[in-house]
């Protein structure tokens, strides 16, 4: 077990819906990344907080949105939802943003009809 | 292009036999390469972190290779379990938030 929760472990949606995955990091840890990891595929970085700043982004579109509460928790909200939006969502903690292990939760499964 | 390789895509071996899994990367800078564990719906789980001075580096029956200059790693797992089933995805840092994740091997242990 790594400390790192996320909830809820599946979650259905339609097109066209909004979505609010959560994700409780690590005790002490103070980064949080986001990952999309699509079906047979390696994870996609979405974006990563430090310290309740967005500290980098990948290739996603502005309806991917994160927040980072001052007890280091985080949230990743995706609007308008899309097919393609069906992945196994990842969150990592980890102390500090560089050369740090990052622990990964369980992930969400959505999926999008 | 910053890419990483692995190979093979999928591996099936009988339980107890040992095999090496690669990893090829074009990733530059370079700060870290670290092989995860990632079982069916799960998350992923660090095996070992290797940095550019680091040859070889164990983790029970995980031992990790790096070499810096050809920018290659191996994973090698010895006297494989069952549980040992699962995708193992290199992933190299550049330091910061800037990772590149391989798409995986998926190993499957057959008794």
């Amino acid at each position: 077990e790594t400390g790192v929760t996320q909830s809820p472990t599946h979650l259905i949606k339609t097109r066209g819906q909004q979505v609010t995955l959560r994700c409780s990091s690590q005790s002490g840890h103070n980064t949080v990344s986001w990952y999309q990891q699509a079906l047979g595929q390696g994870p996609q970085f979405i974006f990563q907080y430090y310290r309740e700043e967005e500290n980098g982004r990948g290739n996603f579109p502005p309806r991917f949105s994160g927040l980072q509460f001052p007890n280091y928790s985080s949230e990743l909200n995706v609007n308008a939802l899309e097919l393609d939006d069906s992945a196994l969502y990842l969150c990592a903690s980890s102390l500090g943003t560089r050369e740090d292990t990052q622990y990964f939760g369980p992930g969400t499964r959505l999926t999008v009809l | 292009k910053n890419q990483v390789e692995q190979s093979p895509q999928s591996l099936i071996i009988l339980e107890g036999k040992n095999c090496t899994l690669q990893c090829n990367y074009t990733v530059s800078p370079f700060s870290n390469l670290r092989w995860y564990k990632q079982d069916t719906g799960r998350g992923p789980v660090s095996l070992t972190i290797m940095t550019f001075s680091e040859n070889t580096k164990s983790n029970g029956r995980y031992t990790a290779t790096l070499d810096a200059d050809t920018k290659q790693s191996s994973l090698h797992i010895t006297a494989s379990q069952l549980s040992d089933s699962a995708s193992y995805i290199c992933v190299v840092f550049t330091g910061a938030n800037n990772l590149f994740f391989g798409t995986g091997t998926r190993l499957t242990v057959i008794p």
